[in-house]
């Protein structure tokens, strides 16, 4: 089945700065998605991305599907960020939904 | 209610128990999902239905068993459950089953502690 892989696997940050998360893929896909998992177990839907560049407010991300990856931006990153970041994706020939392991992001005041 | 709602939010139970977790979306979706998330591990789906129609078992124990009596509610019967099924359980919600490339929208999950 289609792999994803997700670096880097932990972040720590200081308020305002600036992170780069990234989201490797064996396959095609027609879906990607970028999720945030609050501490409460939460998953907050970010980007549906399976292809293109997508903007909402601080976050912003990338699909370069003919190369197999996507990158997500945070920009002036605040505590409230803090959590664990997951990329998924369905593969082109109708696989499964599959979530990468994830990046657990801390952002420290 | 908006999006999707999952009951109870927090559950302990003894191996021997027998409990149901529910999950209702409210977004007039017609596919819905059940996923497993372990300690250390990827989320892990676990059943599919769509359009009341279950279309994927992942390999799934028969301690777990799912019913969808309609487009927005499921449920996961749990019965002789072992302490290593202790997990995030998630529930999600799509316009579209698999292969039609569409968001999925999570509820916020119930935590199950098996004793």
């Amino acid at each position: 089945g289609i792999q994803v892989e997700q670096s880097p696997p932990d972040l720590i940050l200081q308020e305002g700065a600036n992170s780069t998360l990234r989201c490797n893929f064996s396959d095609s896909v027609n879906n990607l998605q970028w999720f945030h998992q609050n501490p409460w177990g939460q998953l907050i839907n970010l980007f549906y991305i399976p292809s293109g560049t997508k903007q909402n407010g601080r976050l912003s991300a990338t699909t370069v599907a003919t190369e197999r990856y996507s990158l997500l931006y945070i920009s002036s990153s605040q505590t409230t960020d803090s959590g664990v970041y997951f990329c998924a994706v369905e593969g082109s020939y109708g696989q499964n939904f599959v979530f990468g392991p994830g990046t657990r992001l801390s952002v420290l005041p | 209610e908006t999006g999707v709602t999952q009951t109870p939010r927090h559950l302990v139970m003894g191996m021997t128990n027998k409990k149901s977790l529910k999950c209702e979306q409210h977004l007039g979706h017609n596919a819905m999902y059940w996923y497993k998330q372990s300690a250390k591990k990827p989320l892990e789906l676990m059943f599919v239905y769509n359009f009341k129609e279950q279309t994927e078992n992942n390999s799934v124990p028969s301690r777990f068993s799912p019913e969808c009596p309609n487009s927005s509610h499921l449920f996961l019967h749990l019965h002789t459950l072992q302490p290593e099924d202790s997990a995030l359980y998630l529930c999600a919600s799509s316009q579209g089953g698999r292969g039609t490339s569409v968001e999925q929208f999570f509820g916020p999950g119930t935590r199950l502690t098996v004793l």
